[in-house]
């Protein structure tokens, strides 16, 4: 069966602090998909990143890097020097197959950054 | 370039009425997607348009939910007639369909639903 779990509900940090969000995933599948969105207060899910079953290499954009570790089924998202902005609801999510197929969502993790 | 936007932002019912949700996608995007997420629990699929033909309506929780893409452009989703546990927000997402563009899925706002 296919799962997404984030564990963490809610996370509150200090300005300038690191943090991680984790998210762990299931499928049988050995081609797959996975994202991370963010929401921001104004609603709409903003794409951040798309990373296939295929390619282990992590990736930093900015203050944001992506850890991925099949081994471990886990995509985690690491913001350094967390600034106020970041305050959102951050969603990860699975997607199963070549195809065009449906996003499978974890709960998500809101963050908190304060000043 | 537009984003995906979606009408109404808002919408407050009684039970037992119908509301239609409007989604434009992002113009060109053969893929259209229909998510909920109710209160407190996950973004849940609910179906997905290539162009204006159903490709999968697995999600779809019963009869009392109708979506169609006329055109293959704008999409509704109808909800006849509303229940209490239909409150939420519908979220609309739109892709490309081409393997390049590589099905990233870019939603709207949402439209909150409460049925009371």
């Amino acid at each position: 069966a296919q799962k997404v779990t984030q564990a963490q509900t809610e996370i509150s940090v200090v300005e300038k602090e690191d943090v991680t969000l984790d998210c762990v995933y299931e499928t049988r599948d050995t081609t797959y998909y996975l994202f991370w969105y963010k929401q921001p207060p104004s609603g709409e899910l903003v794409f951040l990143i798309r990373r296939n079953s295929f390619d282990e290499q992590n990736e930093i954009s900015g203050r944001y890097s992506w850890n991925f570790q099949k081994s471990t089924s886990s995509f985690n998202f690491t913001i350094t020097a967390s600034q106020v902005v970041d305050s959102a609801v951050y969603f990860c999510a699975l997607s199963e197959g070549w195809d065009y197929n449906k996003l499978i969502f974890g709960a998500g993790t809101r963050l908190a950054v304060h000043p | 370039e537009a984003g995906v936007t979606q009408f109404p932002s808002h919408s407050v019912i009684e039970k037992g009425q119908t509301v239609t949700l409007r989604c434009d996608p992002i113009s060109g995007h053969d893929n259209l997607y229909w998510y909920r997420r109710v209160m407190g629990k996950e973004i849940k699929f609910l179906l997905h348009f290539v162009k204006e033909s159903k490709q999968d309506e697995s999600g779809m929780p019963n009869n009392r939910f109708l979506a169609e893409r006329t055109g293959g452009t704008y999409s509704t989703l109808k909800v006849q007639p509303a229940e209490l546990e239909d409150s939420g927000v519908y979220f609309c997402a739109s892709s490309l369909g081409t393997a390049l563009a590589k099905n990233i899925q870019y939603f709207g706002a949402g439209t909150r639903l409460s049925v009371l």
